[in-house]
């Protein structure tokens, strides 16, 4: 069965701090990889997907940048980070394909401080 | 420009009442179109899809085209149905991502 993992659950980071998130995913091959910043009120805000290795597709201007460097790894980091950077962080991954169901990580909540 | 719009950020219904959660969304294609539900400590998770037509835990989601809208209705809320909705759409062209809404909380109190 497919599984996906993010890493860490919790963090927090100085202004100015550089970041690595990173998230896997198991069982499958290909797999379309995204990253959502989920904030009150804002909702599911699409930051970065992926529909292969080394291709990243940015859909805000932002302090952030993606990377693919296997097929089933997909990496959020920032230089240095803002304060504006804080937020809960949510990868998922998705077969291509019509109608195919995405799939969440338990998400990582972010704290710059 | 892909874009999903739900307008209620809460909507607070008693247990038995009728729930309807409305998505409009613009897109100039054949959409596909998602509700992803959240509960409480758990993993943001599928609810249903257009293409399926079918009823999940009491919910159905019918695809308006004429009105841009899939909006997510149940005929008697539970309390177990208290959760964040997210309606999601895609274009059905390959390589495209998943956009979502901000989102609705649906409280249902006894």
């Amino acid at each position: 069965s497919q599984t996906i993992h993010q890493w860490p659950a919790t963090l927090v980071q100085p202004v100015g701090s550089p970041l690595s998130l990173e998230c896997t995913v198991e069982g499958t091959s290909n797999p379309n990889l995204y990253w959502y910043r989920q904030a009150a009120g804002r909702g599911l805000q699409l930051l970065f997907y992926s529909v292969g290795i080394g291709q990243i597709s940015s859909e805000v201007p932002q302090n952030l940048s993606a990377s693919r460097p296997q097929d089933r790894q997909f990496i959020l980091s920032s230089k240095k980070l803002l304060l504006s950077d804080s937020g809960f962080y949510l990868c998922a991954w998705r077969s291509e394909g019509f109608g195919t169901e995405a799939f969440f990580g338990q998400g990582t909540r972010l704290t710059v401080v | 420009a892909q874009r999903v719009t739900q307008p209620e950020k809460l909507l607070s219904v008693f247990k038995g009442a009728p729930v309807e959660l409305k998505c409009n969304y613009s897109y100039s294609g054949s959409p596909e179109l998602f509700w992803y539900v959240q509960y409480s400590r758990q993993r943001l998770q599928l609810l249903l899809r257009h293409i399926s037509r079918e009823s999940i835990k009491g919910f159905t989601a019918d695809l308006n085209k004429g009105e841009t809208s899939f909006h997510l209705k149940k005929p008697f809320a539970q309390e177990e149905d208290s959760a964040m909705y997210y309606c999601a759409l895609r274009s059905n062209q390959a390589g495209t991502a998943l956009i979502f809404g901000k989102g609705t909380t649906l409280s249902v109190s006894s």
